[in-house]
């Protein structure tokens, strides 16, 4: 079967740094995604990775390895407003877009 | 520009009641995407579109739904005899190209389904 874990909860400060880490295993790799969903809000594209490696966009960054099946989102300079659910997507063999459950961040001041 | 709309955002119905669902998307997106959202879960595919041909519909999870694009715009998702089962957020998404290896999906704010 296809999975995709992510952890369920993450609470960091704001100023801070935190990571949040995606494993998966899927039939097939074709890419994936980071999106940022705010609580009865729709997801938003946060950031794309189909090599290995990191790619920086502000305060966001994300890192693939492929061979290990396993990507994280790391968020600098934290603040309030990041409090949400990052959600990690991978797509597959298919080109279905294959969600993990979302990892709820908690800001704290 | 417009983003994804989708109407309604809140649908109350009773159990065995038939519902539709609508979404517009970004004008000219050839992707369309449904989704299915239960609380605290990531989104669970139901149908792909590219322009009017309904390419992929394994996610969707029984009969009782349907889903439609006619003129390669405008989507409707239809849910037959409404199970409380079926309560869920229903997301629709679009995208500017085929689906493949990189195609951004820009969502709707979804439809919050109830059955009673």
């Amino acid at each position: 079967g296809q999975n995709i874990d992510q952890p369920t909860e993450m609470t960091a400060t704001e100023g801070a740094i935190v990571q949040i880490n995606c494993t998966y295993q899927t039939s097939g790799f074709n890419g994936l995604f980071w999106y940022q969903q705010h609580a009865g809000e729709a997801p938003t594209f946060l950031s794309y990775n189909v090599l290995d490696g990191l790619e920086e966009k502000g305060r966001f960054s994300s890192f693939l390895s492929r061979s290990k099946g396993y990507s994280y989102l790391l968020l600098k300079e934290l603040q309030m407003k990041d409090s949400a659910s990052y959600l990690c997507a991978v797509i597959d063999s298919n080109y279905q877009l294959i969600w993990g459950a979302g990892t709820k961040l908690i800001i704290k001041p | 520009g417009a983003g994804v709309s989708q109407s309604p955002r809140y649908k109350v119905a009773k159990r065995g009641q038939d519902v539709a669902l609508r979404c517009d998307p970004i004008s000219g997106h050839v992707s369309l995407f449904w989704y299915q959202q239960a609380l605290g879960q990531g989104p669970e595919f139901l149908t792909y579109f590219q322009n009017e041909a309904q390419l992929d519909k394994s996610g969707l999870p029984s009969d009782r739904f349907f889903a439609e694009r006619p003129e390669g715009s405008v989507s409707t998702l239809k849910i037959q005899r409404t199970q409380q089962e079926d309560s869920a957020v229903y997301l629709c998404a679009s995208s500017p190209r085929d689906r493949g290896t990189y195609n951004e999906q820009f969502f709707g704010p979804g439809t919050r389904l109830t059955v009673l």
